[in-house]
């Protein structure tokens, strides 16, 4: 158990509709990452926060956004859903240490939200 | 930008050693890391080098080379639950310190 909880741990929903995964990060932890993996293909960065504020940006569509809010849980808007929006939706969570040369800074992934679109 | 290469699928033997490569090309190298994948789950970390050499921890062990751009991750005495992706991943400090991942490998253990 990494620390990192998810919810819904699965959803499945309809084209053109609208979604938020939750993603609550480790203790201490003030940077929150979103990443995408759809059936067989790697992990695409979506976006990270950190304390609060948008750090950087992956390959995010404008149809997605997110927001991290004063507690540092986190959200995942998907809206106008397609089929091939159908992925596994990671949140991962760091200390968000930055620009320290050395720092190891690891990203503790949580379960995972399993997103169906049909 | 940013490159990782990695084999796509492996197979090795149980109680065997396998040696999984990853390259990699990076304009601000701060950090490589490596996970392991089971289908369906979260990644879980395996090891971190940020510098030179070999860093050991139980039956994994990752190297670094930064001069080639080169990483392996070996695996030894390989279990069946040892079956699974790994995932090679690399740090950009001109990127706000985002993980870039790799396709992963897929590893087979057969007895």
């Amino acid at each position: 158990d990494s620390g990192v909880t998810q919810t819904p741990k699965h959803l499945i929903t309809a084209t053109g509709q609208r979604v938020t995964l939750r993603c609550s990060p480790r203790s201490g932890d003030l940077s929150v990452y979103w990443y995408q993996q759809s059936l067989d293909q790697g992990l695409q960065f979506l976006i990270q926060y950190y304390n609060g504020e948008e750090r950087a940006k992956g390959n995010i569509l404008e149809r997605f956004s997110a927001q991290q809010f004063p507690d540092l849980h986190s959200e995942l808007n998907l809206s106008s859903l397609e089929l091939g929006d159908s992925a596994l939706y990671f949140c991962a969570s760091s200390i968000g240490q930055l620009r320290m040369e050395f720092s190891t800074d690891t990203q503790y992934f949580g379960p995972g939200t399993r997103l169906t679109v049909l | 930008g940013q490159n990782i290469d990695q084999p796509t699928e492996m197979t090795a033997t149980e109680g065997a050693i396998v040696q999984i490569n990853c390259t990699y090309q990076t304009s601000g190298f701060n950090g490589l890391f490596w996970y392991q994948q089971h289908a369906g789950e979260a990644p879980t970390f395996l090891s971190y080098n940020v510098l030179d050499g070999l860093e050991e921890k139980g039956r994994f062990s990752s190297f670094l080379s930064r001069s080639k751009g080169y990483s392996y991750l070996l695996l030894k005495e390989l279990q069946m639950k040892d079956s699974a992706s790994y995932l090679c991943a690399v740090r950009d400090n001109n990127a706000g310190n985002m993980l870039t991942f790799g396709g992963g490998t897929r590893l087979m253990v057969k007895p």
